[in-house]
């Protein structure tokens, strides 16, 4: 059990780019999230996957978001046309099941300039 | 979206005492989560709650979830430096159990 990885660690971005992270579950957990947290709050949900399906999006989640976990292994965060206010920490998780305890991956510090 | 309450806001103790935080939601929960988050990094699982008026012990915390599933609270014992982090509390409603909705945060920090 090597923990939930995520990557980049830090990103630094004009805005307008793009920008894609990726996040590597716990190998044996078939729940896999994405959470948002700014400065002084607390994580966000945005969206979650059962294997590869994706089975509910936040209203956080705006047209420029799109998420992806092709194989129900790893998973993938885009972010187009990216904004000031789409700085934040990007939180990814997963669980072995439903109403279980999230473990969380380091996150993907975003600053949009 | 759901909202959690939670309290203190920030605390500022001496090494070695006891800490108590809470947190409150206007909603009936049926699970409920205690993390620690360090600068930089993401939220650890402390303790996890899954039914009404049980309490948990994992080392010096001691979390219990409130009979009423409207509340929890968390205690430090004997409180150490690397305490310092914040503390967030996490519930599960009981017509979505997909995700987790987590309060703001009690900020600790500890005097040596």
């Amino acid at each position: 059990d090597t923990g939930v990885s995520q990557d980049p660690r830090h990103k630094i971005t004009k805005r307008g780019q793009n920008v894609t992270f990726r996040c590597d579950p716990i190998s044996e957990h078939n729940r896999l999230y994405w959470y948002r947290q700014t400065l002084g709050q607390g994580p966000e949900f945005l969206t979650y996957f059962q294997n590869e399906a994706q089975l509910e999006k936040s209203r956080l989640l705006s047209d420029r978001f799109s998420a992806e976990r092709p194989k129900g292994s790893f998973s993938t965060l885009e972010i187009q046309r990216t904004e000031q206010g789409d700085s934040a920490m990007y939180l990814c998780a997963s669980s072995v099941r439903s109403g279980y305890g999230y473990t969380f991956g380091s996150g993907t510090r975003l600053t949009v300039v | 979206g759901q909202q959690l309450n939670q309290s203190p806001q920030s605390m500022f103790i001496q090494e070695g005492e006891d800490v108590s935080m809470n947190c409150t939601s206007s909603s009936i929960f049926n699970t409920w989560l205690w993390y620690k988050q360090d600068p930089g990094e993401g939220p650890v699982l402390l303790i996890a709650l899954y039914k009404a008026g049980e309490l948990t012990s994992n080392g010096r915390l001691t979390a219990q979830f409130g009979i009423t599933r409207k509340d929890s609270f968390l205690n430090i014992s004997a409180s150490i430096p690397s305490d310092v982090g914040i503390y967030f509390c996490a519930g599960l409603v009981l017509d979505n159990f997909n995700k987790f909705y987590f309060g703001s945060g009690t900020k600790l920090n500890v005097k040596p």
